[in-house]
């Protein structure tokens, strides 16, 4: 099955900085990849995502690439505040009747201000 | 903003016993999800159900668990028997079509098992 590895697990950086997570997947047949926020006893909450019939999407401050030859996509987030401080997870599915989505790991981001 | 509704949002459960999760789906999303996260885990993934029937199963989906659409608006998650490893936070999600559009998860139920 499909398996998500996700980097780094923790990432601490100054406000007004970038964040950069990498993760990146095992089966060539997932083409799609949302990206999901979660604070504290919270659900996951969708903050971007990318179909496999695009390399770039960009939404404010928040990017993600996918490259589909390396099997990696990022999330970038620009200008970071306080309030992006979550644990934020990256998922892999496959078009197919189980929709399923297979997390990482997940990257605690701590924004100081 | 259409929301999947969880009930209760917290369950206290002695071992052994069963228990029953409910989850109303946003109303016209055709495939419906469970999920649970172990505290500090990972969100990983039970079932899937489209159709009026389960789709895509787990590993950790065995036996012990059941899902059911009784009656159109709710979708349910049933464990027969419930260990402690099965304390968790458990999420619905439901999605309009596939290829993840309109993919979204309810609040959680936190299931204790003592």
């Amino acid at each position: 099955g499909e398996n998500v590895e996700q980097h780094p697990s923790t990432l601490s950086v100054q406000e007004g900085d970038s964040a950069v997570i990498k993760c990146t997947y095992s089966d060539s047949a997932s083409n799609y990849f949302p990206w999901y926020k979660q604070e504290l006893g919270k659900r996951p909450q969708l903050i971007i995502d990318i179909r496999s019939n695009v390399g770039e999407k960009k939404d404010q401050r928040i990017a993600v690439t996918l490259n589909k030859t390396a099997k990696h996509f990022s999330l970038h987030i620009t200008e970071t505040q306080p309030e992006d401080s979550a644990v934020y997870f990256c998922a892999a599915s496959i078009d197919n009747a189980g929709n399923m989505l297979t997390f990482g790991g997940g990257t605690r981001l701590m924004v100081k201000p | 903003e259409p929301e999947v509704t969880q009930t209760p949002s917290h369950q206290v459960t002695q071992m052994g016993q069963e228990v029953i999760l409910r989850c109303v789906p946003i109303s016209n999303h055709l495939y419906f999800y469970w999920y649970r996260q172990i505290l500090g885990q990972k969100v990983e993934f039970l079932v899937s159900f489209y159709n009026n029937e389960i789709s895509e199963k787990s590993e950790i989906f065995d036996d012990q668990f059941s899902v059911e659409r009784p009656d159109g608006s709710n979708f349910t998650l049933k464990i027969r028997s419930t260990k402690l490893e099965d304390s968790a936070m458990y999420f619905c999600a439901s999605s309009e079509r596939a290829w993840g559009y309109g993919y979204t998860f309810g609040s959680g139920t936190r299931l204790t098992v003592v």
